[in-house]
């Protein structure tokens, strides 16, 4: 099955620098891949996603790559605000059918701190 | 708030212990999905549902089941808990089997002692 890496598992950055979150995933099949936000408390809140016909998106200061090739996917948060400060989540999906169709992979996540 | 209503908040119980866990998806959404969060474990896909039926499953153990009523809203049964089953179970919900842009719930947290 799916299997997804991410690191690092903890970033701390100074308010106004950027970000950088990396995945790798393992099955060549995937072909969705999203990021969500978890703040403390609450459940994962879905902040931006790709699809495996497109290389990058942007959507303000988030912004994601993909590298089908490499199978590695990135997000980058520029003029990181203290309120970026949580965990997120990169996750790949394939839509092959049989029993994964459906279903997420999450990676290990990354708790993201920005200091004043 | 998502749109995804999960109740209870938080669950105390005891080992050997039932429960069950109640979803209501967003208005309109027909898939429901269910995962559990832990801290070892990460976030780990355990069945979906489309419109009533069962559509795929994750590692679920077969002391959990799941089902998704008429209405949509579901339910995830634990039985015989164990120490090892305290988590983060949380349900997300889309409008169809493609679309995996999920809104999760924000949770119930179970504890087993």
């Amino acid at each position: 099955g799916e299997n997804v890496e991410q690191h690092p598992s903890t970033l701390s950055v100074q308010e106004g620098d950027s970000a950088v979150i990396k995945c790798t995933y393992s099955d060549s099949a995937s072909n969705y891949f999203p990021w969500y936000k978890q703040e403390l408390g609450k459940g994962p809140q879905l902040i931006i996603d790709i699809r495996s016909n497109v290389g990058e998106k942007k959507d303000q200061r988030i912004a994601v790559t993909l590298n089908k090739t490499a199978k590695h996917f990135s997000l980058h948060i520029t003029e990181t605000q203290p309120e970026d400060s949580a965990v997120y989540f990169c996750a790949a999906s394939s839509n092959a059918g049989g029993t994964s169709y459906g279903k997420l992979t999450f990676g290990q996540g990354t708790i993201l701190t920005v200091h004043p | 708030d998502s749109g995804v209503t999960q109740t209870p908040k938080h669950l105390i119980t005891a080992t050997g212990q039932r429960v069950t866990l109640r979803c209501s998806p967003r208005s309109g959404d027909l898939s429901v999905y269910w995962y559990q969060q832990s801290l070892d474990q990460g976030l780990q896909f355990l069945i979906q549902y489309y419109n009533g039926e069962e559509r795929a499953k994750g590692n679920i153990l077969e002391r959990f089941s799941a089902q998704q009523f008429p209405d949509l809203h579901s339910e995830l049964n634990l039985s015989s808990l164990e120490l090892g089953d305290s988590a983060l179970y949380f349900c997300a919900s889309s409008v169809s089997m493609e679309d995996y842009g999920y809104t999760f719930g924000s949770g119930t947290r179970l504890t087993v002692v």
